[in-house]
């Protein structure tokens, strides 16, 4: 069975430009999530997707946002990009119902320049 | 809301050394609990976790983990590390349910030879 992957692995984008991110989740899950691991933060929640909603967001501005696919696949898209938002954003997976675990792919490298 | 204070960014220990680190945690609510490790250039993996039953968790790999209810902790531990064992670890919790996971800024575990 494919875990979940995310595409490009790597991404370089100059300051002001905007970056897209995809994901897809493991067969059979409906819930996506996607985090943002800045050099020193921790893992830090951005946004929640299932069954094609957005179920909850975390601390971060608008220009980042997203949407789920009617597969379950999922976009991170960032607007206007700065260059703080360099980090790994990491995607992950869940069933919807009696999840206890969520699987993560291997993250896309974002380096704003 | 949760919140997850992992107490030690880094710890340097030596090969076949005793190792803890540490996580506490914050709810008002009863919630699961993870460790996750995360190995250079990759994603994270689910290492253990607790849901219910009995306190003290283990991994295939050695980690242990004990649940401790009155002083709001999730203790990671491992009688004897391996070169193997550097990695990231993180603490999570989430509320019973589907819900996303709160992830504490990590521990650097660096085995020395």
């Amino acid at each position: 069975e494919a875990g979940v992957t995310q595409s490009p692995t790597h991404l370089i984008k100059t300051r002001g430009q905007q970056a897209t991110l995809r994901c897809s989740p493991i067969s059979g899950h409906t819930s996506v999530y996607w985090y943002q691991q800045a050099l020193g933060l921790g893992l830090q929640f951005l946004l929640w997707y299932d069954e094609g909603e957005e179920r909850n967001r975390g601390n971060f501005p608008p220009r980042f946002s997203g949407r789920q696919f009617p597969n379950y696949s999922s976009e991170l898209n960032v607007n206007a990009l700065e260059l703080e938002d360099s980090a790994l954003y990491l995607c992950a997976s869940s069933r919807r119902t009696g999840s206890t675990e969520a699987f993560f792919g291997q993250g896309t490298r974002l380096t704003v320049v | 809301a949760q919140s997850v204070t992992q107490l030690d960014s880094q710890v340097p220990v030596f090969e076949e050394a005793p190792v803890e680190l540490r996580c506490n945690y914050s709810s008002s609510v009863s919630v699961y609990l993870f460790w996750y490790v995360q190995y250079p250039n990759q994603g994270l993996q689910l290492l253990l976790k607790y849901l219910s039953g009995s306190t003290l968790v283990e991994s295939i790999n050695g980690f242990e983990a004990e649940f401790n209810k009155s002083q709001t902790s999730f203790h990671l531990r491992k009688p004897s590390v391996h070169i193997s064992d550097t990695a990231e670890y993180f603490c999570a919790v989430t509320p019973r349910g589907n819900t996303p996971l709160v992830f504490g800024k990590g521990t650097r575990l660096s085995v020395i030879a």
